[in-house]
C-alpha cells in the first residue's frame, strides 16, 4: 500500500499570513495513464471533510482561489497566500493512483 | 445541491453484523463510484471501500477485506455498506463520498463495536 506522510502540526501562522502543508508518498503516484491523484481535503472540528485540490493543483468547485496545490511524484504541497479564521483544522492528502486509496494522517493548521 | 444522509449505524457486539447505507440526491447517482471512508475517534480518515458507478467493481481496505461488502442501488439512488464480524477496532464515524476524489461527503454515521 502507499504510505502518505505529513506532518502532524503546521508551523504556526498568524492569521493573514501564508501557510503550507507538506505530503509525502512512499512511491510515485503517477498513474499510468499519466495522471497523478494527489488530492487535498480540510476537515473543520466537528464536520465532514471537504475536498479542496484534486490532481495536485485543481481546485474544487466552490473553493476560494486562496488555496493551491503543487508538487509532483512523491513530494507536494498545498498552499494558503493568507490563512483566514475558516481556515482551521486538519488537512488531509489522500492518493487515488492505486486501490486502497490512503489518507495521510492529517496535519492540524496552527494558528497563533 | 448534492446531499448524502448516512444511516444504519449504532452500538453493536463483537462479531456481529450491521448494514450502514447512505441515500444520495442532488445528482446522477449512476453516474458516480462511491465510496465509504472512516474515522475512529479521534484519529484521521481510513478508507474503506469503492465501488463502481455500474457496479461492477468493488475495491476495499486490507482491514476489512473479506468482512464488509459494499454495494449499491442505482433505481433507489442507495449505497450500502454490510459489515460483518464486526471488531473493537472498526468502531468510527462512516461517511459516504461520491466521486473519484471523494468530491462530496455526508456528514456520517457513528458506530460502535462494544460489549
Amino acid at each position: 500500500d502507499v504510505v502518505m506522510t505529513q506532518p502532524p502540526l503546521s508551523s504556526p501562522v498568524t492569521l493573514g499570513q501564508p501557510a503550507s502543508i507538506s505530503c509525502r508518498s512512499s512511491q510515485s503516484l503517477v498513474h499510468s495513464n499519466g495522471d497523478t491523484y494527489l488530492s487535498w481535503l480540510h476537515q473543520s472540528p466537528g464536520q465532514p471533510p471537504r475536498l479542496l485540490i484534486y490532481n495536485i493543483s485543481n481546485r474544487f468547485s466552490g473553493v476560494p482561489d486562496r488555496f493551491s496545490g503543487s508538487g509532483a511524484g512523491t513530494d507536494f504541497t498545498l498552499k494558503i497566500s493568507r490563512v483566514e479564521a475558516e481556515d482551521v483544522g486538519v488537512y488531509y492528502c489522500m492518493q487515488g493512483t492505486q486501490f486502497p486509496y490512503t489518507f495521510g494522517q492529517g496535519t492540524k493548521l496552527d494558528i497563533k | 445541491q448534492v446531499q448524502l444522509v448516512e444511516s444504519g449505524g449504532g452500538v453493536v457486539q463483537p462479531g456481529k453484523s450491521l448494514r450502514l447505507s447512505c441515500a444520495a440526491s442532488g445528482f446522477t447517482f449512476s453516474r458516480y463510484g462511491m465510496h465509504w471512508v472512516r474515522q475512529a475517534p479521534g484519529k484521521g480518515l481510513d478508507w474503506v471501500a469503492v465501488i463502481w458507478s455500474d457496479g461492477t467493481n468493488e475495491f476495499y481496505a486490507d482491514s476489512v477485506k473479506g468482512r464488509f461488502t459494499i454495494s449499491r442501488d442505482n433505481s433507489k439512488n442507495m449505497l450500502y455498506l454490510q459489515m460483518n464480524s464486526l471488531r473493537a477496532e472498526d468502531t468510527a464515524v462512516y461517511y459516504c463520498a461520491t466521486g473519484s476524489w471523494t468530491d462530496y461527503w455526508g456528514q456520517g454515521t457513528l458506530v460502535t463495536v462494544s460489549s
